[in-house]
């Protein structure tokens, strides 16, 4: 039971490249989101999908796309990457419910020069 | 918007001491309350949460306080250890959302020993 797992682990990407960030669950969870977490800004949630075939936009949307491939995986693609998207993005899923707990996966180190 | 706003920023103790972090919230919908622990170069990892049926919850060490009409909810460390040092988050349940959470911004402990 791995929890949340998060493909890469660091990036480094010019100005202008585009790439995707892979994240799965196998804990059967039906929530699942993207954070990305700045010194002194916190966590903030780019996007989140409440179930397999759903996705929304979170407070920080601009610049990113989604997809929710199939319950376990969820994935950020970032077309053109801008020096502003340096960042530590985190995956989280959870059952959501009334206690929604998040677990997150190890994060993503990006930085875009 | 929904807003949560976490002090102090930083916080350094001795070994030993009491610690206690303050959030607010502005969503009168809120209703669960989540506490994240947060080493360095980790993932976010919950610690203690409430929901707003409930005015205090303890867990060892770690308290939670909450207090739904002035829209305050407050974590207390007691016999801070070492071990305690890290960055630790508040969040807040968005009204009428699908389980989302809105963050603190941090608070970063310091236990020296």
């Amino acid at each position: 039971n791995a929890g949340v797992t998060q493909t890469p682990k660091f990036q480094v990407l010019k100005t202008g490249q585009s790439m995707t960030l892979q994240c799965a669950q196998d804990m059967n969870h039906n929530s699942m989101y993207w954070y990305r977490q700045d010194p002194g800004m916190g966590l903030r949630l780019i996007y989140y999908s409440a179930s397999e075939g759903t996705t929304d936009k979170g407070e920080v949307p601009n610049g990113y796309n989604v997809s929710r491939l199939n319950k376990r995986e969820f994935s950020l693609r970032l077309e053109s990457a801008a020096p502003s998207q340096t960042s530590v993005y985190f995956c989280a899923s959870s059952e959501a419910g009334a206690r929604n707990i998040q677990y997150f996966g190890a994060g993503t180190r990006l930085s875009v020069l | 918007g929904e807003n949560v706003e976490q002090h102090p920023s930083t916080l350094s103790v001795q070994e030993g001491d009491s610690a206690v972090i303050k959030c607010t919230y502005s969503d009168s919908a809120s209703n669960y309350f989540p506490w994240y622990k947060q080493e360095l170069g980790k993932r976010p990892q919950l610690i203690i949460d409430i929901r707003s049926n409930v005015g205090e919850k303890k867990d060892q060490r770690i308290a939670v306080t909450l207090n739904k009409t002035a829209k305050h909810f407050s974590l207390h460390i007691t016999e801070t250890q070492p071990e305690d040092s890290a960055v630790y988050f508040c969040a807040a349940s968005i009204g009428g959302s699908q389980g989302n959470l809105i963050f603190g911004k941090g608070t970063k402990l310091s236990v020296k020993p």
